[in-house]
């Protein structure tokens, strides 16, 4: 699986757009970029994921470059509650393993 | 509640024990997966099942951790000999066995404390 790199830490404001960027510049054709979060002492959440076109839920929003190499994710209004780490994973689909590989992320803090 | 479950949800032992972990999926999901975590790190992948095949293991998993998926459904993890260095928190995730993999759901995790 491709390699991810994404800034160790962010401030945001409450309310304001959180852009989390993220770099995979040897990502290959078959593999998706998924977003997981991480609260504090809890599991982690999927958000989203996207091949190449950007895409949209009731989360976030992802941005995937043309080339593939970076994507940025969206949190359009963000509240004291989206404060966690968020996990930027590029990982295959096709056959073969189905793991997914975590970084160590951006710890994401949400300011009133 | 129908999400992952994990138990126990802390274990404090003592360096040398066993201790075992056990994680109930979803109930319809066939792929069931174990994470360690320790502070300040992602999750790291230790194992994962289809069913009850262990299909993939992490060089992690070490000859004292064993995982176990008897009948495809519930698994356990257990630790041989704990060492202080196997305290982390052990998160287990199931997923549907679709080829497009979208989310994984992850339990609330088990912290391990090994004095």
């Amino acid at each position: 699986d491709a390699k991810t790199t994404q800034p160790t830490s962010m401030d945001c404001a409450e309310g304001r757009a959180a852009n989390l960027p993220c770099n995979h510049s040897t990502i290959s054709g078959n593999e998706y970029v998924y977003w997981y979060r991480q609260i504090h002492s809890q599991g982690p959440q999927y958000i989203i994921h996207g091949l190449k076109n950007n895409e949209t839920n009731e989360m976030a929003s992802l941005i995937i470059t043309e080339d593939r190499k970076s994507s940025t994710l969206i949190l359009p209004h963000a509240t004291l509650r989206d404060t966690a780490v968020y996990y930027c994973i590029v990982r295959a689909t096709t056959s073969g393993t189905y793991k997914y590989i975590f970084g160590t992320g951006t710890r994401l803090k949400v300011l009133a | 509640d129908t999400g992952v479950s994990q138990d126990p949800r802390h274990k404090i032992t003592k360096r040398g024990q066993n201790v075992t972990f056990r994680c109930d999926p979803i109930s319809e999901h066939n792929r069931l997966y174990w994470y360690r975590q320790t502070l300040g790190q992602g999750p790291e992948f230790l194992t994962y099942f289809q069913n009850e095949a262990q299909l993939e293991k992490s060089r992690l998993l070490s000859d004292r951790f064993s995982a176990e998926r008897p009948k495809g459904s519930f698994s356990t993890l257990e630790i041989q000999r704990t060492e202080q260095g196997d305290s982390a928190m052990y998160l287990c995730a199931s997923s549907p066995d679709r080829v497009e993999v979208g989310e994984l759901f992850f339990g609330e995790g088990s912290r391990l404390t090994v004095l």
